[in-house]
């Protein structure tokens, strides 16, 4: 599976877009973008995914290059209960059985501020 | 509402003891996933199910073990075996959509030794 680097934290204002970019410069061409969030003690939440694609769903928008080697997540308008950290994972189509587990790195913590 | 549901939210082992977490869901998804998170870091997949009667060992099954004798339920023993059993224990289970796979998670049992 493709690697991801994300930073490893931001900043954002209360009710402004928060951008969150991730790298995956060793994606291949059946491998999925996912995005997860996991707000603290709790458990991770999907937000979205997508292939080649840009995606918006009620959440969030998902934006991938066209050379699909970097994405970005965007909460349109952040609120405090945005706070978490945000998982970028890369993973196959079909993925079952020991691969149906996600390897979630450390993410990017996100802080929405007042 | 659909979802997964964990249970107890906290429980404290005592030496020698083995404990039993659980995990249901009404989603209807064949696919089941324990995970173990240690503080800062990202989710190691412990043991996973595709299907009834079915699992396999995941990166770090030892000192675990797992049923899965319903759809629904996937219960997670950690035994006296397992010396090092705080951590935080997510459950999740895994449906097929839109081309991808979607993992949805419960809310995790938090876990320590007394």
């Amino acid at each position: 599976d493709a690697k991801t680097t994300q930073p490893t934290s931001m900043d954002c204002a209360e009710g402004r877009a928060a951008n969150l970019p991730c790298n995956h410069s060793t994606i291949s061409g059946n491998e999925y973008v996912y995005w997860y969030r996991q707000i603290h003690s709790q458990g991770p939440q999907y937000i979205i995914h997508g292939l080649k694609n840009n995606e918006t769903n009620e959440m969030a928008s998902l934006i991938i290059t066209e050379d699909r080697k970097s994405s970005t997540l965007i909460l349109p308008h952040a609120t405090l209960r945005d706070t978490a950290v945000y998982y970028c994972i890369v993973r196959g189509k079909d993925y079952g059985g020991s691969q149906g587990n996600l390897i979630f790195g450390k993410g990017t913590k996100l802080s929405v501020k007042p | 509402d659909g979802g997964i549901t964990q249970s107890p939210k906290y429980l404290f082992r005592k030496e020698g003891q083995n404990v039993t977490l659980s995990c249901e869901q009404n989603l209807n998804h064949d696919a089941m996933y324990w995970y173990r998170q240690d503080p800062g870091q990202g989710l190691r997949l412990i043991y996973y199910s595709q299907i009834v009667n079915d699992f396999q060992k995941g990166d770090i099954a030892e000192g675990y073990s797992v049923s899965r004798e319903k759809k629904e339920s996937f219960p997670l023993t950690v035994t006296s075996a397992q010396k090092n059993p705080t951590a935080f224990y997510l459950c999740a289970s895994t449906k097929t959509s839109g081309g991808g796979n979607i993992q949805y998670f419960g809310a995790g049992t938090r876990l320590s030794v007394l």
